[in-house]
């Protein structure tokens, strides 16, 4: 069994400040990370797919680093909005359709 | 965008019972749908992956004849959870890749099981 883990699991922050958490991966095998928003009620949204160490990805206020030789993964956002609370998952690809999500991280933007 | 369709959205069954769940790619061909299952407070766990015309591969600790799984055309697969106990109250979630690539995973909005 991969493990795949995500820090904190849970956090609130102020609107306005930024964040980032963490997602740690397996260092062997990897084939891409890919982070998802998943807000209640609705289906889990691709944020970025990443695939070279180093890479680093921005949807908006919303960026992602890469680092497969120490398996981490940051995903930051800048100024947030009550819009951005939900829960940021990671998934780990270490192979072709193989699949391993981490616990999440749920973020509640307080206004 | 490509969207998923996974219905019902919530079901309650009665122990003992068979419970259908679709998972229908609405604008692309989905060679290829995973199905997932999510317990309180953790993260999900596939179960299987289903190809188009052949045989679901079944993650270890995931009975076969317990959660079949069909995926007869390339925009519909669909699990069935048969002969359903309490403890197969879960949340279970479809996702779709369309052709061989990993950059192409979409989810339905999963559906809430509870068996009674």
């Amino acid at each position: 069994i991969l493990n795949v883990e995500q820090s904190p699991q849970s956090l609130h922050v102020q609107e306005g400040d930024s964040t980032n958490f963490t997602c740690s991966f397996p260092s062997s095998n990897f084939y891409a990370l890919h982070w998802y928003r998943w807000e209640t009620a609705k289906s889990p949204e691709a944020l970025f797919v990443m695939t070279l160490n180093g890479d680093e990805k921005k949807k908006g206020r919303i960026s992602a680093t890469l680092n497969t030789k120490e398996g981490y993964s940051y995903l930051y956002i800048k100024g947030s909005q009550p819009e951005d609370s939900a829960t940021y998952l990671c998934a780990f690809a270490g192979g072709y359709q193989k699949v391993t999500f981490g616990t999440g991280t749920k973020l509640q933007v307080i206004p | 965008g490509a969207v998923v369709s996974q219905h019902p959205s919530r079901v309650i069954c009665k122990s003992g019972t068979s419970v259908k769940i679709e998972c229908r790619s609405l604008d692309f061909q989905a060679t290829t749908m995973f199905w997932y299952r999510q317990f309180p407070k953790q993260s999900l766990m596939l179960m299987a992956t289903s190809n188009e015309g052949s045989k679901a591969t079944y993650e270890q600790g995931v009975e076969k004849d317990k959660f079949l799984i069909n995926h007869a055309s390339l925009t519909l697969s669909t699990l069935t959870v048969t002969s359903a106990h309490p403890e197969d109250s879960s949340f279970y979630i479809c996702s779709a890749m369309e052709g061989d690539s990993i950059y192409g995973y979409t989810f339905g909005s999963g559906t809430r099981l509870t068996v009674v």
